[in-house]
This record gives structure tokens, sequence and C-alpha cells, in this order.
């Protein structure tokens, strides 16, 4: 079975500073990895994806992911936070099997705060 | 630019009164989903159209029913509103392979009086 786990329910940091929000992964398959970004009272933003191309992944507004598959681990990082990355992060897995499964497994998501 | 718009952005209805909240899109995809969004919680799948192939999650209360009368647009019925389905709504595409990303919506957050 597919599964998700956010490691911090809560992550705070200093504006400016360097930013980890943490997922680990389990799958049978090959999975495809996506990092979500969503403000308050607004729909989900794709941050970045992985889907079996290169394992260092670039995203939007400064943010990069690596898939390392021996740690079932798709870490979120940006080297330097902003006061607009405050926000809810949710990392997603399809579950990466043939067919027509196109139930996404969701994190519980990581609530972002950025101190000024 | 494409996109997915949900209309209206925030709806008010009362308890056991019929709503509907709609979704179009821009971007041509042939798969559209619904989701319930709850407050600090991830958003749950109620169903999902691929093309007019309409696929319901096994928990989604009878309540819930959808329609998709074309490409660009597909709508969520609420048949008797109770005060648990107050949440955000959200709609999403993507295109036909399994493993691509999902657009969302700005969200429709309904409140039930």
């Amino acid at each position: 079975a597919q599964s998700v786990t956010q490691l911090d329910s809560h992550v705070s940091v200093s504006e400016g500073t360097p930013v980890l929000l943490r997922c680990n992964y389990s799958s049978s398959y090959s999975p495809s990895l996506f990092w979500y970004v969503q403000h308050p009272n607004k729909g989900l933003q794709l941050l970045l994806k992985y889907t079996s191309a290169a394992t260092l992944v670039k995203g939007i507004n400064g943010f990069e992911a690596e898939f390392k598959k021996s740690e079932t681990s798709f870490h979120l990082t940006k080297p330097s936070a902003h006061m607009s990355d405050a926000a809810e992060y949710f990392c997603v897995v399809t579950p990466g099997n043939a067919g027509n499964n196109r139930k996404l497994i969701w994190g519980l998501g990581t609530s972002l705060a950025v101190n000024p | 630019d494409a996109m997915v718009i949900q209309n209206p952005r925030y709806q008010v209805t009362q308890f056991g009164k019929p709503v509907t909240l709609s979704c179009s899109q821009t971007l041509n995809h042939n798969v559209m989903y619904w989701y319930q969004q709850k407050s600090s919680q991830a958003p749950k799948l109620l169903f999902h159209y691929y093309d007019k192939d309409f696929n319901n999650e096994a928990d989604t209360p009878d309540n819930f029913q959808s329609r998709r009368p074309n490409t660009s647009f597909c709508f969520l019925d609420i048949r008797s509103p109770g005060l648990g389905d107050a949440a955000m709504y959200l709609c999403a595409t993507s295109g036909q392979g399994s493993n691509q990303p999902q657009h969302f919506g700005d969200g429709t957050r309904l409140s039930i009086l």
C-alpha cells in the first residue's frame, strides 16, 4: 500500500534562513511525487513534481526537492525563506501502478510560518 | 492563461437546501476532480470524471452528485446539505496519464446556516 508521511506538522523559520520540509513515502511501484502549496482560502498550487527523470527537481519560487529512493524521501527545501512562503505545504504521491488509479495519496500537511 | 475557475468563491446555503457549485477549465484536460477539504486537513477526493466516465469514491455520501455536460464544465450538486458539509470544495483537472499533476481552482467555501 502507498502512504505519505510529512514528518513535521508545523515548521517555523526566520525570514532569510533555509527551509526544510520533510516527506517520506511508501510505494510498491515507481511513484510520481509532488509538492503543493496552499495559501489561506486559496486552492493548491503545484510547486514541483518528480516523475522518474532527474532526482533533483527545481520548482517555482526557489523551491527544490530531491528524490532519494534509498531513503524513500522527497524533502522540500529553499535556501532563503520569504514572508510570502508562509502557507500549508502538502507532499503527494501518485499510486504509480498501471491502470486508471488516479487517487492521490496526500500527506497531512506542514504549516510553514516565517518570522520577520 | 489556461486555468481552472470555480464559482462562486463563497456560497452560503440553508440546512437541507440544494446547492450547486461550478467549475470550468481552459486546459482541455480529460480528467476533472472534486475534492472536499475541511479545516487543517488534506483534500479528500469525492469523485472524478475521465472524459464522460464517472468514478465515485466508495465513501462519498449519496448526498453528493456530479455532472459533466462537456469537457470544460463540471458541477457538484449537494442535494440536502447538512452542517457537516460545510467545507472548502476544490475542483481540479489533469491530463490523461495517471502520473500527471493535478491543477486546482481556488475553491468554493461553503457555509451552511
